[in-house]
């Protein structure tokens, strides 16, 4: 079946611009989380969506939103961008729901932003 | 704030070697995963232990799963150039009610040499 799907896979952006990245989850997963890789962070998490309510959000500022459409694929996007926005935005997607065990992620490849 | 220390950062080391990285917190976990990541991809799950003590294998790969559930370790058997990624552990709160949020650690670049 198919995986994780994101895209763009690579976009270049500036100072004050905003972007919008989408995800597609695997087909029965309804519950999609993103996080932003960087270097000298590492893995953070964003934010978590589930049945298209947001369930958890990670320490960001409010410049980063979602949102979850009835089809489980989840959107995010990042207002007013700055140069530390620069990072790796993985998607991930999860069978869990209520009652389940382990949180278990399938991530997608991810979307590459460059702010400069 | 749950905090996973990944240990060593970097681990440079010759095909045939054993391996062994780190994963402590002070924070109790539910369950603890290790993904490894390949450049231009999305970390791919290796395993999940979730019972204290738990002892997993996967061919060269032995995980293991602190009693107390705040530690984990990675142990790499004759490591060979394929073994080379980034690997990360990560950790579910206990008692959360999160499907999809972990405690990742920064995680260690691992590089096997022919």
């Amino acid at each position: 079946k198919a995986g994780v799907t994101q895209t763009p896979r690579y976009l270049i952006k500036t100072r004050g611009q905003q972007v919008t990245l989408s995800c597609s989850p695997i087909s029965g997963h309804r519950s999609v989380s993103w996080y932003q890789q960087t270097p000298g962070q590492g893995l953070q998490f964003l934010f978590e969506y589930f049945s298209e309510t947001q369930r958890n959000k990670g320490n960001f500022p409010g410049r980063f939103s979602g949102r979850q459409f009835s089809n489980s694929r989840s959107e995010m996007n990042v207002s007013t961008l700055e140069l530390g926005d620069s990072a790796l935005y993985l998607c991930a997607s999860s069978l869990a729901g209520p009652g389940s065990g382990a949180n278990v992620l399938t991530f997608g490849a991810g979307s590459r932003l460059t702010v400069l | 704030t749950q905090l996973l220390e990944q240990s060593p950062q970097f681990l440079s080391i010759q095909e045939g070697e054993n391996l062994t990285v780190y994963c402590n917190s002070s924070s109790v976990f539910s369950s603890l995963q290790w993904y490894r990541q390949e450049p231009g991809e999305g970390p791919v799950l290796l395993v999940t232990v979730v019972t204290g003590g738990e002892v997993k294998k996967l061919k060269r790969l032995t995980f293991q799963f602190g009693d107390a559930r705040k530690d984990s370790s990675l142990h790499i058997t004759a490591a060979q150039p394929g073994d080379t990624g980034l690997y990360l552990c990560a950790g579910a709160d206990a008692g959360g009610t999160s499907y999809g949020k972990l405690t990742f650690g920064q995680g260690t670049i691992l590089t096997v040499h022919p």
